[in-house]
């Protein structure tokens, strides 16, 4: 079974830009979960998708942030314009919902430079 | 609001060397509690978990009790190895979040370094 996957690995992008993160759940995992770890901090959670719903957008920082999951499947986390404390590194995990365990992804480390 | 501590790194031990890394938490309600991993250049991994006063989480030698009366989790293993390198999150769900366990609130991260 495939794991949770995250593209890109890296990127690295100027302040003022847009940079798109994408995620692809393990196939069947009706829930996606967007968090992120900025640099020395905790990991905090962004927000949650039910198949193509968002659950819980609680966590978002700011409106420079928006998360799409057309179809249900795979989900993209824009942010457009990028600022520098963007920086860190963004999970996604996905899970069957319930008490089932959460799966993350490795990961995509954002700089902002 | 709800809150984990965890002890500040990096641990670094011998191989063999006993481990302990603290965590302490702050919630409402009754949150179940997580240790979670990551190895280096990999995503996390749920370690042990405990969903009640007095359960144990256990797996692969690593254990920690869900204390109520100390709002602690501590993690334990009696002798590490080198493969144990890593870091280690303490992290609790959101009580309030219906049932699920989608909601983590994760501590700092503990970087442990086991020399051979």
């Amino acid at each position: 079974e495939a794991g949770v996957t995250q593209f890109p690995s890296h990127s690295v992008i100027e302040k003022g830009q847009t940079v798109t993160l994408r995620c692809d759940p393990i196939s069947g995992h009706d829930n996606l979960y967007w968090y992120r770890r900025v640099m020395g901090k905790e990991i905090k959670f962004l927000l949650h998708f039910v198949k193509e719903s968002k659950q819980d957008e609680s966590g978002m920082p700011n409106n420079r942030f928006l998360a799409e999951r057309t179809g249900g499947t795979y989900s993209t986390l824009k942010v457009q314009p990028a600022e520098l404390e963007d920086s860190g590194v963004y999970f996604c995990a996905s899970s069957l919902g319930g008490y089932s365990p959460l799966h993350f992804g490795n990961g995509t480390r954002l700089t902002v430079t | 609001g709800n809150s984990v501590t965890q002890m500040e790194g990096p641990v670094t031990l011998s191989e063999e060397a006993f481990l302990t890394i603290n965590c302490t938490y702050t919630a409402t309600g009754y949150p179940s509690l997580f240790w979670y991993v990551q190895y280096p250049g990999e995503g996390l991994q749920l370690l042990l978990k405990a969903t009640k006063a007095d359960d144990k989480g256990s797996n692969k030698g690593f254990e920690a009790t869900y204390r109520k009366e100390t709002t602690s989790f501590h993690l334990e293993k009696g002798s590490v190895q080198v493969s144990d390198s890593a870091v280690y999150f303490c992290a609790l769900s959101d009580p309030n979040s219906g049932g699920s366990n989608y909601k983590l609130t994760f501590g700092k991260g503990t970087l442990l370094t086991v020399n051979p």
